[in-house]
């Protein structure tokens, strides 16, 4: 299958502070990312819906003020969550979106947020 | 937002034993996706169908989409120890996101 990294893996920060998460599909193209978050034995939820050279649109209750994101070309969105506080702390993870008539989403390894 | 109904929520089995859970949903869809979950690992993709009443198989995985399009089971025959994990089924109407189902941890006892 078609694989998607996402840096970093990890991340431990401070309240207050901004934090950038990239996500790459390394063998395909992706005009449609996705961005999920994921709380402990729980299913995943989509934050928002990352297109390629346009704006994201965001699921109802997500702040787009407070994650930002960026998909600036067919491999490459990024999450940037903004004054992190605790609460951020999740396990993000993003997915990359194959053309044609299947559509299938494949998921990068996901990255742990941990806010003090 | 919306999810899947997915059961059981849980299960206990021994190695070698057969594993078969199922998904079903309110709604249509026309397709339907069997993803495993490690801890601290993102969703990997096991089987995606793409037609109703499609049965696929991925080694001792087995999968299909039911007639009614609002449900679908994975059997796992003979289970091994690195079956262990969080499967997850996600269903999708045409260009529409992927809702998924609440999963089903699946445990191996020794």
């Amino acid at each position: 299958g078609a694989v998607v990294s996402q840096h970093p893996s990890w991340v431990i920060c401070k309240s207050g502070t901004s934090v950038k998460i990239e996500c790459r599909s390394l063998d395909f193209q992706a005009t449609t990312m996705f961005w999920y978050r994921q709380f402990p034995k729980q299913s995943l939820m989509l934050m928002a819906t990352s297109n390629e050279g346009s704006k994201a649109t965001y699921e109802q209750g997500v702040e787009k003020d407070k994650f930002l994101i960026n998909h600036a070309s067919l491999t490459l969105s990024t999450l940037t969550v903004t004054s992190a506080h605790p609460e951020d702390s999740s396990f993000y993870i993003c997915s990359a979106q194959t053309s044609g008539e299947r559509n299938e989403q494949f998921f990068g390894p996901g990255t742990r947020l941990t806010v003090l | 937002g919306q999810q899947l109904n997915q059961s059981p929520q849980s299960m206990f089995i021994q190695e070698g034993e057969d594993v078969s859970m199922n998904c079903t949903s309110s709604s249509i869809f026309n397709t339907w996706l069997w993803y495993k979950q490690d801890p601290g690992e993102g969703p990997v993709l096991l089987i995606a169908l793409y037609k109703a009443g499609e049965l696929t198989s991925n080694g001792r995985l087995t999968a299909q989409f039911g007639i009614t399009r609002k449900d679908s089971f994975l059997n796992i025959s003979a289970s091994i120890p690195s079956d262990v994990g969080i499967y997850f089924c996600a269903g999708r109407l045409g260009n529409e996101k992927l809702t998924f189902g609440t999963g089903t941890r699946l445990t191996i006892i020794p």
